[in-house]
């Protein structure tokens, strides 16, 4: 079972560009997240997705911007980059929008960015 | 506000003990406790949900006080294979679309040496 995918595995962006970033699920979970982990910080929540076509910010979300057409993927996109930017970014579903109540959040490998 | 987790760091040996403590701020419906190994994902360990329950698996259990708003992670008789970085993600009640979403803490990094 593949569970969450992201691609790409790693990349060097010049400030200024956009790019997006890659989530897939193949377990048919409601609920996705993206968090960027810094060190020292731990993970943070970018965005979040409830169930398709809805989205909502999470605690860093000024730069960043998602969308979910489908159930599958949570595609999560920078405009224009800032080397602030620079970080590893997991993507994570779970079965229920609820987490708080008994779920289980599963991250994908991670995306590692820098931003120059 | 994220969850406050100590010590930061603690270096071991095969077969001892630890405990990692996460605090919060704010009242806490559930508490999340993930290991990440260096360049991985985070993987799940347990939940806990308030009603202070204590669960576990093998040498691996964990507390969870909701009246002091902690949780407490045990590893007993560590192994080699406990070494990372473990977080503590926390959920409050809050209404709305932001019900039940996770606030890590900043990680606490175990190393077991042999």
């Amino acid at each position: 079972t593949a569970g969450i995918t992201q691609a790409p595995t790693s990349q060097i962006l010049a400030a200024g560009r956009s790019m997006t970033l890659r989530c897939t699920q193949d377990m048919r979970h409601n609920a996705m997240y993206w968090y960027r982990q810094d060190l020292g910080l731990g993970l943070r929540l970018i965005h979040y997705s409830n169930t398709a076509g809805t989205t909502g910010k999470g605690e860093v979300p000024d730069g960043y911007s998602v969308s979910r057409a489908n159930t599958d993927d949570f595609p999560l996109t920078l405009a224009s980059a800032v080397p602030s930017q620079t970080s590893v970014y997991f993507c994570a579903s779970s079965d229920s929008p609820a987490t708080g109540l008994s779920d289980t959040q599963y991250f994908g490998p991670g995306t590692r960015l820098t931003v120059l | 506000q994220q969850p406050v987790q100590s010590p930061q760091a603690v270096i071991l040996r095969e077969g001892e003990d630890a405990v990692i403590n996460c605090s919060s701020s704010k009242a806490l419906y559930s508490v999340h406790w993930y290991r990440q190994k260096h360049g991985e994902a985070p993987v799940f360990l347990m939940i806990l949900l308030k009603g202070g329950e204590q669960k576990g698996h093998e040498k691996i259990s964990a507390s969870f006080n909701e009246k002091k708003q902690q949780s407490s992670l045990y590893l007993t008789a560590s192994q080699l294979s406990y070494s990372g970085t473990y977080f503590c993600g926390t959920a409050s009640p809050g209404g709305g679309t932001s019900y039940g979403k996770l606030t890590f803490g900043q990680g606490t990094i175990l190393t077991v040496h042999p």
